[in-house]
């Protein structure tokens, strides 16, 4: 069975700083891999998705995200944050399969302080 | 493009009463469609899913239950809310198959007294 960890709970960083929200994953085959981000009180958006290809996935707002095999790691990243991005972020696996369903982490709360 | 849309956005309903919650989904066909909540400060828990008309299959036991009445509709129900039911419902479709990516609307926050 496959799961999703998002060691992090909550991740505070200062305006213009760089961030990195980590997600492992375990799986018994390949996977695809996605990252949503969820503004309060609304519904989840598509930030990037991993389907093959360049390990190195960029997304919308200035996110990037590097998918690493060897490390069952698909961390997000941003250079610099802004107020704006203050959110939660989910990472998201799903099995190459076309049965199976994805499977969400818990979550990541990301506090942008001004 | 394809549009989800959630019906209410809120919603305060005493214990014990029924609940309807409606999600429909617009520009795309045979859609699979599924049921999240979370919980205050929570990640997310599926709680149905449907691959089409009449077809539903349920992820927790609980007191809800769900309907999908036509092909881009789905519809959360309960007949007596309890406390736990609190929390912020959310529907999403996707195109299955391999990658099935999910895309979600707008959710209803349930607050249940």
């Amino acid at each position: 069975a496959q799961s999703v960890t998002q060691l992090d709970s909550q991740v505070p960083v200062f305006e213009e700083a760089p961030v990195e929200l980590r997600c492992n994953y375990s799986s018994s085959v390949s996977v695809y891999l996605f990252w949503y981000v969820q503004y309060p009180n609304q519904g989840l958006q598509l930030l990037l998705k991993y389907l093959s290809g360049s390990t190195l996935v960029k997304g919308i707002n200035g996110f990037e995200a590097e998918f690493n095999k060897s490390q069952t790691s698909f961390h997000l990243r941003k250079p610099s944050v802004h107020i704006s991005d203050t959110a939660e972020y989910f990472c998201a696996v799903k099995m190459k399969t076309s049965y199976d369903k994805v499977i969400f982490g818990p979550g990541t709360s990301l506090s942008v302080i001004p | 493009s394809q549009t989800i849309h959630q019906w209410p956005a809120t919603l305060v309903q005493p214990v014990g009463s029924p609940l309807s919650l409606e999600c429909t989904v617009e520009g795309t066909s045979n859609p699979n469609l599924y049921w999240y909540r979370q919980a205050a400060g929570r990640g997310l828990q599926l709680l149905f899913y449907s691959v089409g008309i009449g077809q539903i299959s349920s992820e927790v036991p609980q007191n809800l239950s769900a309907s999908r009445p036509q092909d881009r509709q789905f519809i959360l129900s309960s007949k007596k809310l309890l406390l736990s039911d609190s929390g912020f419902y959310l529907c999403a479709w996707s195109n299955g198959g391999e990658v099935d990516t999910q895309y979600f609307g707008p959710g209803t926050r349930l607050t249940v007294l």
